[in-house]
């Protein structure tokens, strides 16, 4: 199983401030089965990036992923009030789907 | 739009069997180039996938869950239901259902259902 890790688990920043969100995983994935969530409190996971790097439909282009391999990077270029939440990273491999333990983006 | 909706019981004793279903609106189950999942949530934990569902009718478990869960789909009511045997209180969750949408530029869990709060308890 491939075990996907995140970091940092708690990122406290600013409105306006450049967040990254890091995931990496225990051995390599495909960039095609790397995705993103966004997940508020009360709420079901919003997908955000799949692909890697393509931003799903209806979100913001401050919304970008990169990496490949075993590491991938979540950024979102200038924090507005409603991005702060939990994020998680997913990927699809042969024992099926896993989720990193998610990072939790809180207002500084 | 396509919208999911799980319904099932809220409540379930220890040693039963939990079963949940999602109803899929405003698209069908049968359309090609999609799966159908079960996703569960412990309060104040992570996201663990459960399993799979294709509409033709074959399956793919987590390998650590695979002896007690079983997926299957109604395509007449467009809709895919779960059953979880032998429960204890480590199922206690928020349970989702999802599709899974496969691109030529990637794959993901694009539609969720609201989720349903599943407590077991005696």
């Amino acid at each position: 199983e491939i075990v996907l890790t995140q970091s940092p688990g708690t990122l406290s920043l600013s409105p306006g401030e450049r967040a990254t969100l890091s995931c990496r995983a225990s051995q390599s994935v495909s960039s095609s089965y790397l995705a993103w969530y966004q997940q508020k409190p009360g709420q079901a996971p919003r997908l955000l990036i799949y692909g890697a790097s393509s931003r799903a439909t209806g979100i913001p282009d401050r919304f970008s992923g990169s990496g490949s391999g075993t590491d991938f990077t979540l950024t979102i270029s200038r924090l507005e009030p409603e991005d702060f939440a939990v994020y998680y990273c997913q990927q699809y491999g042969s024992s099926g789907y896993t989720f990193g333990q998610g990072t939790k983006l809180e207002i500084k | 739009q396509l919208q999911l909706q799980e319904s099932g019981s809220g409540l379930v004793k220890p040693s039963q069997t939990l079963s949940l279903t999602c109803a899929v609106s405003g698209g069908s189950i049968s359309s090609g180039g999609y799966s159908w999942s079960w996703i569960r949530q412990p309060p104040g934990k992570g996201l663990e996938w459960i399993g799979y569902i294709y509409h033709s009718g074959s399956t793919y478990y987590n390998p650590s869950l695979k002896s007690r869960v079983t997926i299957s789909v109604d395509r007449s009511k467009n809709q895919f239901s779960l059953k979880l045997s032998s429960v204890t209180a480590a199922d206690t969750a928020v349970y989702y259902c999802a599709r899974y949408m496969t691109t030529v530029v990637g794959d993901a869990f694009d539609i969720w259902g609201q989720g349903t709060m599943v407590t077991v308890s005696s």
